[in-house]
């Protein structure tokens, strides 16, 4: 079975500063997607970025990009320009890319609660 | 706005009784996730639909069972509800969700019912 383990409960940055939040994962398949969601106090899931494992290059969408290390299975999320509108919990997401039985489900870490102060 | 819509927003209620939680998934999307999300376990897969079938069974209590409907919609049956229930449930949708292959499908999320077993 997958696991993911997010070993920072809470981060703290400045507005502007740049952020890295930690992911960790495990498993025996090579085919994957990893995710980070994004989960505001309203509580709903917004996927921030996603990263498919046979793809070399790091995933970027504006402000937001991962450091993806296949072999040490670590999947870090950068945040740069940290906004106001950023302090939410984030949730690091790996799903199969097998489409058969539970491979589709999303198996999530345990979060990171990000503060963004002024 | 994901375009997955789930009822009823809140809901609160006594131990042993029964609920039901609805969930209309994106238009054209076959596949619908549930997902619990509480202070002991986390956000965690439940099961998922694929066109009125079910495809996947994750960490489901027996006293929790689920449908999918000719319409495509969701509902989640909840009974002899415990303390530990409480929590939030979330539903997903996605386009496909068993089909062998290696198409990757978003899963959308529901902005969730909050449920409260006093």
């Amino acid at each position: 079975a997958q696991t993911v383990t997010q070993s920072q409960p809470e981060m703290s940055v400045q507005e502007a500063e740049t952020v890295t939040l930690s992911c960790t994962y495990d498993t025996s398949e090579s085919d994957y997607y990893l995710f980070w969601y994004k989960q505001p106090p309203s509580r709903q899931m917004i996927l921030v970025i996603r990263q498919e494992a046979y793809k070399q290059q790091n995933a970027t969408e504006n402000r937001f990009s991962v450091n993806f290390q296949k072999a040490a299975k670590s999947f870090s999320l950068k945040i740069s320009d940290s906004q106001l509108g950023d302090a939410a919990m984030y949730f690091c997401a790996y799903r199969s890319a097998e489409h058969t039985g539970t491979a589709s489900k999303l198996t999530f870490g345990t979060g990171t609660r990000l503060q963004v102060t002024l | 706005d994901s375009g997955v819509t789930q009822t009823p927003k809140h809901l609160i209620t006594a131990t042993g009784q029964r609920v039901t939680l609805r969930c209309s998934p994106r238009s054209g999307d076959l596949s619908v996730y549930w997902y619990q999300q509480s202070l002991d376990q986390g956000l965690q897969f439940l099961i998922q639909y694929y066109n009125g079938e079910e495809r996947a069974k994750g960490n489901i209590l027996e006293r929790f069972s689920a449908q999918q409907f000719p319409d495509l919609h969701s509902e989640l049956n909840l009974s002899s509800l415990e303390l530990g229930d409480s929590a939030l449930y979330f539903c997903a949708s996605s386009v496909e969700g068993g089909v062998a292959g290696g198409t990757y499908n978003e899963q959308f999320f529901g902005p969730g019912t909050r449920l409260t077993v006093l």
